[in-house]
């Protein structure tokens, strides 16, 4: 499985766009690129999810290089709700393993 | 639709005492994972099950064991607690093929005393 690296925390202020980049050089071809919130004592919620170039939903868009081994995550102008902890996976999108979870960003939004 | 639901919620358990966890999983889904998340961290791998079958288990001792009814429902059994068991229990599941968009439950949070 591809480990993946992210910051271990990021601060941000409300109203601006927060960017939270995830190294995956291992990312072999069928792998796609996963993006979860947790908030405390809640389970993860996927947010978005990729395979290259650029993907947007509702929520956030997420930028992938062609080399395929980084990632960024993209929330526009955050809230405080968006306080949480987020986390980039790797893995070939069949259910074939399991997702491994790193110990991911916490992001704090600040007023 | 409902979505994965765990019981109970809470669960205190004495050291040395077995603990046992269930999930529902959305309807259609086939596939059950199980997630340890202790005070603070990240989640590790548990159990993953999928019709009925163990197919990956993760890196914890034989006392955690589990098994997936023909409903799909899941039970997840941890003996001879310790106190370092004390997490919060993770149950996600999934479609069996272009698995990935797992759904969380909220979990279930053991505290062994």
């Amino acid at each position: 499985l591809a480990k993946t690296t992210q910051p271990i925390s990021m601060d941000s202020y409300e109203g601006q766009e927060v960017n939270i980049t995830c190294s995956h050089n291992n990312i072999a071809t069928n792998d796609y690129i996963t993006w979860y919130q947790q908030f405390p004592s809640q389970g993860p919620r996927f947010i978005i999810q990729g395979y290259k170039t650029k993907v947007t939903n509702e929520v956030a868009s997420l930028f992938i290089p062609a080399d395929r081994k980084s990632s960024t995550l993209s929330l526009p102008r955050v809230s405080l709700s968006d306080t949480a902890v987020y986390y980039c996976l790797v893995g070939d999108g069949r259910g074939n393993t399991p997702l491994v979870f790193g110990k991911g960003t916490r992001l704090s939004v600040i007023a | 639709e409902a979505g994965v639901t765990q019981s109970p919620t809470h669960l205190i358990k004495t050291r040395g005492q077995q603990a046992t966890l269930r999930c529902s999983p959305i309807s259609g889904h086939t596939s059950v994972y199980w997630y340890q998340q202790a005070l603070g961290l990240g989640l590790q791998f548990l159990l993953w099950y999928d019709e009925g079958e163990e197919r990956n288990r993760g890196n914890f001792p034989p006392r955690f064991s589990g098994r997936q009814f023909p409903n799909y429902s899941s039970e997840l059994n941890v003996n001879a607690l310790e106190l370092e068991d004390s997490a919060l229990y993770l149950c996600a599941s999934s479609l069996p093929a272009g698995a990935y968009g797992y759904t969380f439950g909220s979990g279930t949070r053991l505290t062994v005393v």
